[in-house]
């Protein structure tokens, strides 16, 4: 079935980036979006943004001002999620998750988030 | 973008229903038909129970049910089971063509 495999947990300190990976398999990796959204501890979900990984193009929340960089390499099916100037209350799960199929053109978000990543902990600390 | 408002607990015994509300704004739920809901056990990610307002994915079970009023959306679980025990979100789409989501609802089966 459709998996998920995100990177392993990272420890940063603030001011500094953190990239994390998420590959995927048993479909074609460039046929659908991949979201990202990420849980600070005890917290919600909130949308971080989507790649359209046969194309690159990227869509992201207004929340993170540019700090996100979403890209992806096609030759191993992998999507990457880097996230700079890191701050305290960054600390979070942080998820990758299937979007909509990339002949989608309107309301890319709408469509239901399916699978999910297993997660990765992104711990920010002096 | 404000997240969506939904109770931040609902609790009910084995065999009864119970409705989780997610309320939001003519800018999000109310303008569009693009409402989920996923569930999430502690410790593990989030799974997709209903799309588009009032749909099941494949597999699960049809003791669960959406709806939608005006800028209020529901999620409706009947015959409640003791694996229900989780917390659950709602997301919608907004007028900016980004995603929103609701602050979660723990449910405890008491």
């Amino acid at each position: 079935q459709v998996q998920l495999v995100q990177s392993g947990a990272e420890v940063k300190k603030p001011g500094a980036s953190v990239k994390v990976s998420c590959k995927a398999s048993e479909y074609t990796f460039t046929d659908y979006y991949m979201h990202w959204v990420r849980q600070a501890p005890g917290q919600g979900l909130e949308w971080m943004g989507w790649i359209n990984p046969n194309s690159g193009d990227t869509k992201s929340s207004q929340n993170f001002q540019g700090r996100v960089t979403m890209t992806r390499d096609t030759s191993i099916s992998t999507a990457y999620m880097e996230l700079s100037s890191l701050k305290s209350d960054d600390t979070a799960v942080y998820y990758c998750a299937r979007g909509p199929p990339k002949t989608r053109k309107i309301a890319v978000a709408g469509h239901p988030i399916d699978p999910w990543g297993q997660g990765t902990l992104v711990t920010v600390s002096s | 973008q404000s997240a969506l408002t939904q109770p931040a607990s609902v609790s009910g015994s084995p065999g009864q229903s119970i409705t989780i509300s997610c309320t939001g704004t003519s800018s999000d739920v109310g303008g569009y038909t693009y409402v989920s809901w996923y569930q999430q056990h502690p410790g593990k990610a989030p799974k997709l129970m209903i799309y588009d307002v009032t749909n099941r994915p494949s597999g699960v079970s049809s003791r669960f049910s959406g709806s939608k009023s005006g800028n209020t959306a529901s999620l409706t679980i009947s015959g409640l089971q003791a694996e229900d025990e989780a917390d659950y979100y709602c997301s919608s789409y907004t007028t900016t063509s980004t995603l929103v989501f609701g602050g979660g609802t723990e449910l405890t089966v008491l």
